[in-house]
């Protein structure tokens, strides 16, 4: 089983700000890896698949990178709407399908 | 405008059994490859089945043996039967369609319905 660690746990910034999260495999995944994000209460909505496309409607704001075992998920500037929690999914090696433990942005 | 609408959670006791319907609207769900996701209160998501369009079934190794994921054609609909329910069953259980029949990311989901296993 493919272990996805994301750091940090919680990142505090402020509306404007740069945000980069990190999601780390336990093997290589390639470029086969999803980017979510979740608000309280709500599913969590696709942004990022295969490291670096972003899904329909997803702004530009919001950018993928990476490969083999690290990858980064970059808010470049971040809006009220961004603070949630953000998971990171492997394809590479199923089942199991695996997620990352989570990263909460929280308004600084 | 693709749609999933779950229904069927609720409270259960441990060894009890619920059954899970996911209806899909605006796409045909036994063309895509169809996934149940979890998420227990307060933590983050877990894989728990998928099935493919060809019908072949996968789960992870916390519900093998105790759940099985089946679909209607004819209604356009998803089902998980849970049988043997544990405490740490206790979940949203969220409707995932996947990306496509090969490429396994989750781009639309439910709204999730909640069950509870307790004593």
């Amino acid at each position: 089983e493919i272990v996805l660690t994301q750091s940090p746990a919680t990142l505090s910034l402020s509306p404007g700000e740069r945000a980069t999260l990190s999601c780390r495999a336990s093997q290589s995944v390639s470029r086969n890896l999803a980017w979510y994000q979740q608000k309280p209460g709500q599913a969590p909505r696709l942004l990022i698949y295969d490291a670096s496309n972003r899904a329909t409607g997803i702004p530009a704001r919001f950018s993928g990178s990476g490969s083999g075992t690290d990858f980064t998920l970059t808010i470049s500037s971040l809006e009220a709407e961004d603070f949630a929690v953000y998971y990171c999914q492997q394809r590479a090696n199923w089942p199991p399908l695996t997620f990352g433990g989570g990263t909460k942005v929280e308004i600084k | 405008e693709v749609q999933l609408l779950e229904s069927g959670g609720g409270f259960m006791q441990p060894g009890g059994s619920l059954r899970l319907s996911c209806a899909a609207s605006g796409f045909t769900s036994s063309s895509n490859a169809m996934s149940w996701v979890r998420q227990a209160p307060g933590k983050g998501l877990e894989w728990v089945s998928v099935i493919r369009d060809s019908g072949s079934t996968y789960y992870a190794d916390s519900v093998k043996g105790r759940f099985t994921i089946s679909r209607d054609t004819a209604k356009n609909t998803l089902y998980l039967q849970m049988n043997t329910l544990r405490a740490e069953d206790t979940a949203v259980y969220y409707c995932a369609k996947m990306f496509d029949t090969t490429v396994w990311y989750f781009d639309y989901w439910g709204q999730g319905t909640l069950v509870t296993v307790s004593s």
